[in-house]
Protein backbone atom coordinates (compact mmCIF):
# COMPACT_ATOMS: atom_id res chain seq x y z
CA UNK A 1 0.00 0.00 0.00
CA UNK A 2 1.25 3.83 -1.08
CA UNK A 3 1.86 5.58 1.97
CA UNK A 4 3.28 9.28 2.34
CA UNK A 5 3.63 11.03 5.96
CA UNK A 6 4.28 14.60 5.54
CA UNK A 7 5.51 16.29 8.53
CA UNK A 8 8.16 19.55 9.40
CA UNK A 9 5.07 22.14 9.35
CA UNK A 10 4.52 24.94 11.86
CA UNK A 11 4.25 28.76 12.18
CA UNK A 12 7.10 30.71 11.01
CA UNK A 13 7.53 34.42 10.91
CA UNK A 14 7.53 36.15 7.38
CA UNK A 15 11.13 35.92 5.97
CA UNK A 16 11.82 32.79 7.93
CA UNK A 17 12.41 29.42 6.60
CA UNK A 18 11.41 25.80 7.20
CA UNK A 19 11.94 22.04 5.95
CA UNK A 20 9.08 20.11 5.09
CA UNK A 21 9.50 15.77 4.98
CA UNK A 22 7.82 13.55 3.59
CA UNK A 23 8.12 10.13 4.14
CA UNK A 24 7.09 7.57 1.21
CA UNK A 25 6.38 3.58 1.04
CA UNK A 26 5.03 0.87 -0.66
CA UNK A 27 6.47 1.49 -3.93
CA UNK A 28 9.30 1.88 -5.43
CA UNK A 29 10.52 5.32 -4.64
CA UNK A 30 13.14 6.32 -7.44
CA UNK A 31 11.44 4.77 -9.90
CA UNK A 32 8.66 7.98 -9.64
CA UNK A 33 8.94 12.05 -9.61
CA UNK A 34 7.36 12.91 -6.84
CA UNK A 35 6.03 16.87 -6.22
CA UNK A 36 4.35 19.39 -3.53
CA UNK A 37 1.52 20.85 -3.96
CA UNK A 38 -0.31 23.41 -1.61
CA UNK A 39 -3.97 24.80 -0.63
CA UNK A 40 -4.48 27.89 0.75
CA UNK A 41 -7.24 27.34 3.88
CA UNK A 42 -10.75 27.38 1.69
CA UNK A 43 -9.08 27.62 -1.84
CA UNK A 44 -7.78 25.86 -4.72
CA UNK A 45 -4.76 23.46 -5.28
CA UNK A 46 -1.44 25.02 -6.69
CA UNK A 47 1.42 22.81 -7.73
CA UNK A 48 4.78 24.17 -5.95
CA UNK A 49 7.40 21.81 -7.33
CA UNK A 50 8.45 18.14 -8.94
CA UNK A 51 11.54 16.41 -8.69
CA UNK A 52 12.50 13.97 -11.25
CA UNK A 53 13.09 9.89 -9.90
CA UNK A 54 16.58 10.45 -9.77
CA UNK A 55 16.82 13.62 -8.78
CA UNK A 56 18.64 15.54 -11.71
CA UNK A 57 15.29 17.42 -12.61
CA UNK A 58 13.93 19.95 -10.84
CA UNK A 59 10.50 22.74 -11.93
CA UNK A 60 8.91 25.13 -9.35
CA UNK A 61 6.29 27.32 -10.12
CA UNK A 62 6.99 30.77 -10.37
CA UNK A 63 5.94 32.00 -7.16
CA UNK A 64 7.87 30.22 -4.99
CA UNK A 65 11.52 30.08 -7.78
CA UNK A 66 14.42 31.01 -6.16
CA UNK A 67 12.93 31.04 -2.36
CA UNK A 68 11.99 26.84 -2.49
CA UNK A 69 14.23 24.28 -2.80
CA UNK A 70 12.75 20.27 -3.68
CA UNK A 71 15.12 17.63 -2.98
CA UNK A 72 15.01 13.69 -2.36
CA UNK A 73 17.18 10.85 -0.67
CA UNK A 74 16.29 8.13 -2.40
CA UNK A 75 18.71 5.91 -0.07
CA UNK A 76 15.43 6.86 3.01
CA UNK A 77 12.91 7.11 0.79
CA UNK A 78 12.14 10.75 1.37
CA UNK A 79 11.17 13.72 -0.32
CA UNK A 80 12.20 17.68 1.35
CA UNK A 81 11.32 20.85 0.68
CA UNK A 82 12.96 23.96 2.12
CA UNK A 83 11.46 27.08 2.28
CA UNK A 84 13.21 30.09 2.55
CA UNK A 85 12.28 33.48 2.89
CA UNK A 86 8.15 32.82 3.72
CA UNK A 87 6.15 35.02 2.75
CA UNK A 88 2.00 35.45 4.39
CA UNK A 89 0.93 34.19 0.83
CA UNK A 90 2.71 30.89 1.87
CA UNK A 91 0.05 29.67 4.31
CA UNK A 92 -0.96 26.42 3.08
CA UNK A 93 -1.79 22.93 3.74
CA UNK A 94 0.96 21.35 2.02
CA UNK A 95 0.41 17.99 0.14
CA UNK A 96 3.72 15.74 -1.39
CA UNK A 97 2.40 13.50 -4.55
CA UNK A 98 3.52 10.72 -6.30
CA UNK A 99 3.79 11.11 -9.96
CA UNK A 100 1.86 8.23 -12.26
CA UNK A 101 3.98 5.79 -14.28
CA UNK A 102 2.56 7.36 -17.40
CA UNK A 103 3.95 10.35 -17.04
CA UNK A 104 5.32 12.72 -14.19
CA UNK A 105 3.03 15.49 -14.14
CA UNK A 106 -0.38 13.57 -12.86
CA UNK A 107 -0.56 12.65 -9.21
CA UNK A 108 -2.04 8.97 -8.46
CA UNK A 109 -1.31 9.54 -4.38
CA UNK A 110 -1.20 11.65 -1.82
CA UNK A 111 0.01 12.77 1.61
CA UNK A 112 -2.85 14.14 4.22
CA UNK A 113 -0.45 17.46 4.43
CA UNK A 114 1.53 19.26 6.68
CA UNK A 115 0.24 22.63 7.22
CA UNK A 116 2.58 25.86 7.12
CA UNK A 117 1.60 29.23 8.99
CA UNK A 118 3.41 32.51 8.10
CA UNK A 119 2.59 34.94 10.35
CA UNK A 120 4.02 37.45 12.83
CA UNK B 1 0.86 29.47 -18.68
CA UNK B 2 -2.19 27.45 -19.39
CA UNK B 3 -5.67 28.65 -17.73
CA UNK B 4 -7.87 25.62 -16.69
CA UNK B 5 -11.83 27.00 -16.14
CA UNK B 6 -14.07 24.86 -14.47
CA UNK B 7 -17.85 24.96 -14.56
CA UNK B 8 -19.93 25.79 -12.61
CA UNK B 9 -18.36 26.71 -9.52
CA UNK B 10 -20.76 25.11 -7.59
CA UNK B 11 -24.03 22.81 -7.83
CA UNK B 12 -26.54 21.27 -5.64
CA UNK B 13 -28.08 17.83 -6.66
CA UNK B 14 -29.72 15.39 -5.62
CA UNK B 15 -28.79 11.58 -4.93
CA UNK B 16 -29.47 9.85 -8.13
CA UNK B 17 -28.83 12.83 -10.23
CA UNK B 18 -26.81 12.70 -13.09
CA UNK B 19 -24.16 15.11 -13.11
CA UNK B 20 -21.59 17.04 -15.25
CA UNK B 21 -19.14 19.20 -14.16
CA UNK B 22 -16.80 21.24 -16.89
CA UNK B 23 -13.48 22.07 -17.44
CA UNK B 24 -12.15 24.53 -20.55
CA UNK B 25 -8.15 24.77 -20.92
CA UNK B 26 -7.34 27.91 -22.36
CA UNK B 27 -4.99 26.21 -25.34
CA UNK B 28 -5.28 22.58 -26.65
CA UNK B 29 -3.76 20.05 -23.82
CA UNK B 30 -4.41 16.61 -26.12
CA UNK B 31 -6.05 14.76 -23.50
CA UNK B 32 -3.89 15.53 -21.00
CA UNK B 33 -6.10 16.04 -18.09
CA UNK B 34 -6.76 14.85 -15.03
CA UNK B 35 -10.27 14.29 -12.55
CA UNK B 36 -9.74 15.09 -8.60
CA UNK B 37 -11.95 14.43 -5.84
CA UNK B 38 -11.64 16.14 -2.40
CA UNK B 39 -13.67 16.06 0.86
CA UNK B 40 -13.63 17.98 3.30
CA UNK B 41 -10.14 17.18 5.28
CA UNK B 42 -9.06 15.37 3.37
CA UNK B 43 -6.15 14.69 0.60
CA UNK B 44 -7.46 14.67 -3.52
CA UNK B 45 -8.16 11.30 -5.12
CA UNK B 46 -7.62 10.84 -8.49
CA UNK B 47 -10.44 9.79 -10.45
CA UNK B 48 -9.64 10.21 -14.30
CA UNK B 49 -6.57 10.43 -16.16
CA UNK B 50 -5.53 11.02 -19.68
CA UNK B 51 -8.74 12.69 -20.04
CA UNK B 52 -11.01 9.23 -19.91
CA UNK B 53 -9.40 6.70 -18.34
CA UNK B 54 -10.86 5.40 -14.71
CA UNK B 55 -8.05 5.64 -11.97
CA UNK B 56 -7.82 1.77 -10.53
CA UNK B 57 -11.00 1.54 -7.84
CA UNK B 58 -12.73 4.44 -8.85
CA UNK B 59 -16.49 3.73 -8.90
CA UNK B 60 -17.65 3.67 -12.75
CA UNK B 61 -20.33 5.98 -12.21
CA UNK B 62 -17.37 8.33 -12.82
CA UNK B 63 -16.59 8.76 -16.61
CA UNK B 64 -14.52 11.52 -18.55
CA UNK B 65 -14.60 12.61 -22.14
CA UNK B 66 -12.92 15.57 -24.24
CA UNK B 67 -10.04 16.10 -25.86
CA UNK B 68 -8.14 19.71 -27.01
CA UNK B 69 -9.55 22.61 -25.14
CA UNK B 70 -13.30 21.11 -23.24
CA UNK B 71 -13.44 18.25 -21.44
CA UNK B 72 -16.19 16.78 -19.30
CA UNK B 73 -16.42 14.61 -15.82
CA UNK B 74 -19.71 12.98 -15.64
CA UNK B 75 -21.99 11.54 -12.85
CA UNK B 76 -23.91 8.80 -13.77
CA UNK B 77 -25.99 8.82 -10.72
CA UNK B 78 -25.02 10.47 -7.58
CA UNK B 79 -24.47 8.63 -4.49
CA UNK B 80 -24.30 10.19 -1.06
CA UNK B 81 -20.44 9.66 -1.01
CA UNK B 82 -19.92 12.08 -4.14
CA UNK B 83 -20.53 15.46 -2.68
CA UNK B 84 -17.17 17.02 -2.52
CA UNK B 85 -15.24 19.42 -4.49
CA UNK B 86 -13.92 18.18 -8.11
CA UNK B 87 -10.65 19.89 -9.69
CA UNK B 88 -9.82 19.29 -13.12
CA UNK B 89 -5.88 19.47 -13.87
CA UNK B 90 -3.54 19.71 -17.28
CA UNK B 91 -0.37 18.07 -17.54
CA UNK B 92 0.29 19.28 -21.16
CA UNK B 93 2.49 21.90 -19.65
CA UNK B 94 3.60 21.60 -16.62
CA UNK B 95 0.84 21.83 -13.92
CA UNK B 96 -2.27 24.12 -13.66
CA UNK B 97 -5.70 22.94 -11.98
CA UNK B 98 -8.97 24.31 -12.42
CA UNK B 99 -10.86 26.32 -9.62
CA UNK B 100 -12.78 23.72 -8.18
CA UNK B 101 -16.41 22.95 -8.12
CA UNK B 102 -18.03 22.34 -5.21
CA UNK B 103 -21.14 19.80 -5.62
CA UNK B 104 -23.72 20.04 -2.50
CA UNK B 105 -26.40 17.93 -1.46
CA UNK B 106 -30.01 19.76 -2.77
Amino acid sequence: EVQLVESGGGVVQPGGSLRLSCAASGFTFDDYAMHWVRQAPGKGLEWVSLISGDGGSTYYADSVKGRFTISRDNSKNSLYLQMNSLRTEDTALYYCAKGQVTTDWDFDYWGQGTLVTVSS
Amino acid sequence: DIQMTQSPSSLSASVGDRVTITCRASQSISSYLNWYQQKPGKAPKLLIYAASSLQSGVPSRFSGSGSGTDFTLTISSLQPEDFATYYCQQSYSRVAFGQGTKLEIK
